[in-house]
């Protein structure tokens, strides 16, 4: 099976502007989680997306927002960027939304704002 | 916030030795979880331990949950160079539902020749 996959793995904006991050799980897996990583807060939750719903939310803005499509794919939104949401944004899937399963992690998308 | 500690921030050891690396957390969890990160890259998930497990292995890993004093440790037995990497420890916890997984603030591994 092909691996969780997000685009784009680069990505640079200007404060003020939006943004839109994709992901795409694991072929069958239906629960996908959005993790900023920045080096002095380091991983934290933002959101999970499970049928095209929002379980759960991390302690992050309004202006952090997620949706999920019916082929589980997700996309997360940033508007009027911050130089603070310069991150490495990682994506993560696993089948259900059971506790005790496995997360699968993309290779991020790594965003810089100037 | 960060639920979990890890312990030691960075740690430099040769190749064939063992190393260990703790995580203490705060709150009651499901389970405890270990991943590795290779140069700000996505996360690996090492390995799994439920909260009425003590221990568990996979291959050069082994990993041990001391529920009652709230922390679990790492040791990478038989270091190569190529473990040389970010470990970080995460944990679900009980009333979180869902996959949720809250991080440690991670170990810097560097195993040298």
């Amino acid at each position: 099976k092909a691996g969780v996959t997000q685009t784009p793995r680069y990505l640079i904006k200007t404060r003020g502007q939006q943004v839109t991050l994709s992901c795409s799980p694991i072929s069958g897996h239906r629960s996908v989680s959005w993790y900023q990583q920045t080096p002095g807060q380091g991983l934290q939750f933002l959101f999970e997306y499970f049928s095209e719903t929002q379980r759960n939310k991390g302690n992050f803005p309004g202006r952090f927002s997620g949706r999920q499509f019916s082929n589980s794919r997700s996309e997360m939104n940033v508007s009027t960027l911050e130089l603070g949401d310069s991150a490495l944004y990682l994506c993560a899937s696993s089948p259900s939304r059971n506790h005790q399963e496995t997360q699968y992690f993309g290779p991020g998308t790594r965003l810089l704002v100037l | 916030s960060q639920q979990g500690e890890e312990d030691p921030q960075a740690l430099s050891i040769q190749e064939g030795e063992n190393a260990t690396m703790n995580c203490s957390y705060k709150t009651s969890i499901n389970n405890l979880q270990w991943y590795r990160q290779n140069s700000g890259r996505g996360l690996v998930h090492l390995i799994l331990i439920r909260s009425n497990e003590r221990e568990k292995h996979s291959g050069r890993l082994r990993v041990t949950l001391d529920t009652s004093k709230k922390s679990s440790s790492l040791l990478i037995t038989a270091s190569r160079a190529a473990d040389t990497a970010s470990y970080f420890c995460a944990t679900e916890i009980l009333t979180g539902g869902g996959n949720k997984l809250t991080f440690g603030t991670g170990t810097q591994l560097k195993v040298e020749l």
